[in-house]
């Protein structure tokens, strides 16, 4: 079983839609859990970033993490053709360095 | 908003050949990483360095990989006798010290092409 699994996609959703993005995990040493946006050809940029269980939001951004069930979400409200891009989820262990990170959904939000 | 910066964008260099990527980190970031995309792959940790040392590194980053900091605002990863293999997008991560994990943030990295 992976560490991280992700769906790669594509997911393709008209604009405006609300978007809902996941991963699974196996390891319950992960406790840091960060949602990273990818353009082609660019570095992961940080969108959210979650320590406890529950929901954050920022703005049309809305994380969630569950870690009794090791399922981590994150939701997109009144997506935009902007937001069309590649979304990776991120871990860390608990005193860990590395951040592991799943395939990556390619999101294209359709104007 | 401050940023991770990498140079160069693109590198091409022949196969056997020495490479060095660089990267400026966020400059009051005390931990510095490296990570390798591969076309279509997912993001792989390489290293982690703090305190002038290697804290963690992945099973990718043998002996033909090295990274340095060799001033107070530069950390490089020198790829020696590279191979086809080694092409590559390359991102540099950096972070600041705080209590617990905080978030990594990521150069838009070097992408590398062996020849």
């Amino acid at each position: 079983q992976k560490e991280v699994e992700q769906d790669p996609g594509p997911l393709s959703v008209p604009e405006g839609a609300i978007v809902s993005l996941n991963c699974t995990y196996s390891n319950s040493a992960f406790q840091y859990f960060m949602w990273y946006r990818q353009y082609s050809r660019k570095g992961p940029e940080l969108l959210m970033y979650t320590y406890s269980s529950g929901n954050k939001e920022d703005g049309r951004f809305t994380a969630q993490v569950d870690k009794s069930s090791k399922y981590i979400s994150l939701f997109i409200r009144d997506s935009q053709p902007s937001d069309s891009a590649t979304y990776l989820c991120a871990m860390i262990h608990t005193g860990g360095f590395k951040t592991i990170f799943g395939a990556g959904t390619r999101l294209f939000v359709k104007a | 908003e401050p940023e991770v910066t990498q140079t160069p964008s693109h590198q091409v260099t022949q196969m056997g050949q020495e490479v060095i990527l660089r990267c400026v980190p966020i400059s009051n970031h005390l931990y510095f990483y490296w990570y390798r995309q591969i076309l279509g792959q997912k993001v792989e940790f390489l290293v982690s360095f703090y305190n002038n040392e290697i804290s963690e590194k992945s099973e990718i980053f043998d002996d033909q990989f090295s990274v340095e900091r060799p001033d107070g605002s530069n950390f490089t990863l020198k790829i020696r006798s590279t191979k086809l293999e080694d092409s590559a997008m390359y991102f540099c991560a950096s972070r600041e010290q705080g209590t617990g994990n905080q978030p990594q943030h990521f150069g838009d990295g070097t992408r590398l092409s062996i020849l």
